[in-house]
């Protein structure tokens, strides 16, 4: 079992539409959650991180986790064809970043 | 400001050959990693680098792997004997220290085992 599971998708969805991407994890140890985008053959970018349980909020991204659950979540309000692409999770315990496989999003005009 | 760059974006060897991977990191960033992404699968840790140290090598795959790092800055990846298994993405992220869960990433080296 993988400590990081991700639905790999994809995920197509019309523009204007709210986005939902999850994430599990098995490791009660990881504290620090985050999401990165990584369009085709670029590197990930970080879209935002959260410390623990608890939600975020960034623009029209917000990130949610429940670690009693050990589940997180990256919302997209009122997504954009500019959206499309893959959407990574990562966390960490330690300085090392462990990932999901990553979501494919589509999203169509 | 300059992101993470790496070199060269592109890389096509034969079975066999040694390959160095070159990440340079955002100025002032003293830790820096390397991940490896392989296609269908997520990205993997090989290696992480507090200045010129290496406090966790653990997921370097194989003896054939091993990097370094001078001056705190640039840092190199070697792979020797190079098999087709190797064939992948190699990305280099950089943080400041303490700052592991803001990590920024380079655009990576495409690697072709021929």
């Amino acid at each position: 079992q993988k400590e990081v599971e991700q639905d790999p998708g994809p995920l197509s969805v019309p523009e204007g539409a709210i986005v939902s991407l999850n994430c599990t994890y098995s490791n009660s140890a990881f504290q620090y959650f985050m999401w990165y985008r990584q369009y085709s053959r670029k590197g990930p970018e970080l879209l935002m991180y959260t410390y623990s349980s608890g939600n975020k909020e960034d623009g029209r991204f917000t990130a949610q986790v429940d670690k009693s659950s050990k589940y997180i979540s990256l919302f997209i309000r009122d997504s954009q064809p500019s959206d499309s692409a893959t959407y990574l999770c990562a966390m960490s315990a330690t300085d090392k970043l462990i990932f999901g496989t990553g979501t494919r999003l589509q999203v169509f005009p | 400001g300059a992101g993470v760059s790496q070199s060269p974006s592109n890389k096509v060897t034969e079975k066999g050959k040694d390959v160095e991977l070159r990440c340079d990191p955002i100025s002032g960033h003293t830790a820096l990693y390397w991940y490896r992404q392989s296609l269908g699968q997520g990205l993997e840790f090989l290696i992480y680098f507090q200045g010129n140290s290496a406090p966790d090598k653990s997921g370097l795959p194989s003896d054939r792997f091993s990097a370094e790092r001078t001056g705190g800055s640039v840092s190199t990846l070697t792979i020797q004997r190079t098999q087709q298994e190797d064939s992948a993405v190699y990305l280099c992220a950089s943080s400041l220290w303490g700052q592991g869960y803001e990590q920024y990433f380079g655009p990576g080296t495409r690697l072709t085992v021929t």
